[in-house]
C-alpha cells in the first residue's frame, strides 16, 4: 500500500511568492494533519481535518497560511505571500484512529 | 493545555552503551505512542502502550507506560549506529473527541559514536 504522498519534495522560492504544498493521505484514513518542523521550534501542528472538515486551525501561524481538503484523498497547504521565516520541513500525516502515518515531507526554502 | 515533555533533549552515546529517554504528560493519557525520525526522514510509528504499567519490547528497545499513565520511557540496550535519530513520544488529546490529534513531546535526539 502507498503511504502518505506529498509533493513537491523540495521547493525553493523567493520571498513574496505563493507556495502550494500537496498531500494525498492513506486511503481510508479519516483524519489529516499538517505539521511544520524546524530546528528552533520542533514539530508544530498547524491544522487538522476530520472527514474533510477543518477541526482546529489554531496552529496556523498567520493569515498568510491556508489549508483546504476538498475531498478525502487530497489536501493543500498554501502560503501566500511566503517569507524567509517560513523555511521549514512541512509534513502531512493521516490517521484512522490514533496512530499517525507521516508523509516524507516537503522541504521549503524561501529566499 | 496538555503538555508532553521529554528529557533529555540530546543524548550522545558510544556504540554499545545503553540509552533511555523519558516522557512526562501534564494529564493522564489513554495511551502513549512512540515515534522515530531518522536524520532527513519523517516520524515513523514504533509502538503504542495502553495499559497502566505496561511494558513492551521490540528487539533491543523496551517501552514502559507508568502506573499513573502520565509518564513513559524508551530504553535501548547496546545502541547501534542504526539507532541514530530523534525519538518522540506522543499522547492523544485530553478530554473530548480527539479525532486522532496527538500532542508530541519535543523529542530526544540520539547520536551514536562508532
Amino acid at each position: 500500500d502507498a503511504g502518505v504522498i506529498q509533493s513537491p519534495r523540495h521547493e525553493v522560492t523567493e520571498m513574496g511568492q505563493e507556495v502550494t504544498l500537496r498531500c494525498k493521505p492513506i486511503s481510508g484514513h479519516n483524519s489529516l494533519f499538517w505539521y511544520r518542523q524546524t530546528m528552533m521550534r520542533g514539530l508544530e501542528l498547524l491544522i487538522y481535518f476530520n472527514n474533510n472538515v477543518p477541526i482546529d486551525d489554531s496552529g496556523m501561524p498567520e493569515d498568510r497560511f491556508s489549508a483546504k481538503m476538498p475531498n478525502a484523498s487530497f489536501s493543500t497547504l498554501k502560503i501566500q505571500p511566503s517569507e524567509p521565516r517560513d523555511s521549514a520541513v512541512y509534513f502531512c500525516a493521516s490517521s484512522l484512529q490514533e496512530t499517525q502515518y507521516f508523509g516524507p515531507g516537503t522541504r521549503l526554502l524561501v529566499l | 493545555g496538555q503538555q508532553v515533555m521529554q528529557i533529555p533533549q540530546y543524548q550522545h552515546v558510544q556504540e554499545g552503551e545503553d540509552f533511555t529517554t523519558y516522557c512526562n504528560s501534564s494529564t493522564t493519557l489513554s495511551n502513549i505512542q512512540w515515534y522515530k525520525q531518522r536524520p532527513g526522514g519523517h516520524p515513523v510509528f514504533l509502538i503504542q502502550l495502553v495499559k497502566s504499567g505496561e511494558v513492551k519490547k521490540q528487539k533491543r528497545l523496551t517501552f514502559q507506560f507508568g502506573e499513573a499513565k502520565k509518564n513513559s520511557s524508551l530504553h535501548i540496550t547496546a545502541t547501534q549506529t542504526t539507532d541514530v535519530g530523534t525519538y518522540f513520544c506522543a499522547g492523544p488529546n485530553a478530554g473530548g473527541t480527539s479525532y486522532g490529534k496527538l500532542t508530541f513531546g519535543q523529542g530526544t535526539i540520539l547520536t551514536v559514536h562508532p
